[in-house]
């Protein structure tokens, strides 16, 4: 079965540092990732996602994510936090092995605080 | 182009009513999913819809329940509501294709008194 471990519940940065969010996944077959955020009271954005092509993915915001099968990692990062970055960030893998087509199971989220 | 909408924004019940959500997925969108995202938990999934079938469901009671119509809306009924199903619930679609991102809805806060 696939799962999703987003390692932090809480990660805080400076404006201007280095994001890092970490993901891995557990998965049966060759996964799907994803990266989602959630501003508050709003619904989940899709940042970008990986689907089997190249295994650094460039998204929108300036976010970039790298698969990595041996470590069955997909860390998300940032070279320069924004203050508007804050938010709460998904990792997701598509529940494929169950057909369940574009079902996704998500981690248990990371919220991203950024101070001046 | 519209995207996903959800209503109520916000609904109030007590304990042992039923709610009834609504969520009206992008147009050319067959798919409609539903996510339960409980304080603290992240969004568990709850029910996938495609032409108007039931195709999957998550780890929810049978009190947990909904349907989709012809012009691919969907309602999701929760019936005997109890507290822990306070919590935002959030409606997503996509196209039936795999391989196709989900775009969501800004959910319904249910809160259950």
């Amino acid at each position: 079965a696939q799962s999703v471990t987003q390692l932090g519940s809480h990660v805080s940065v400076s404006e201007g540092a280095l994001v890092l969010l970490r993901c891995n996944y557990s998965s049966s077959v060759p996964p799907y990732l994803f990266w989602y955020v959630q501003y508050p009271n709003q619904g989940l954005q899709l940042l970008l996602k990986y689907t089997s092509a190249a295994t650094l993915v460039k998204g929108i915001n300036g976010f970039e994510a790298e698969f990595k099968k041996s470590e069955t990692s997909f860390h998300l990062t940032k070279p320069s936090a924004h203050m508007s970055d804050a938010a709460e960030y998904f990792c997701a893998v598509s529940d494929r092995a169950s057909g369940g087509y574009n079902k996704l199971i998500f981690g248990a989220g990371t919220r991203l605080a950024v101070h001046p | 182009e519209a995207g996903v909408t959800q209503s109520p924004t916000h609904l109030i019940k007590t304990r042992g009513q039923q709610a009834t959500l609504r969520c009206s997925p992008i147009s050319g969108h067959t798919s409609v999913y539903w996510y339960q995202q409980a304080l603290g938990l992240g969004l568990q999934f709850l029910l996938w819809y495609d032409e108007g079938e039931e195709r999957n469901r998550g780890n929810f009671p049978p009190r947990f329940s909904g349907r989709q119509f012809p012009n691919y809306s969907s309602e999701l009924n929760v019936n005997a509501l109890e507290l822990e199903d306070s919590a935002l619930y959030l409606c997503a679609s996509s196209y039936r294709q795999p391989n196709e991102k989900l775009f969501f809805g800004s959910g319904t806060q249910l809160s259950v008194l």
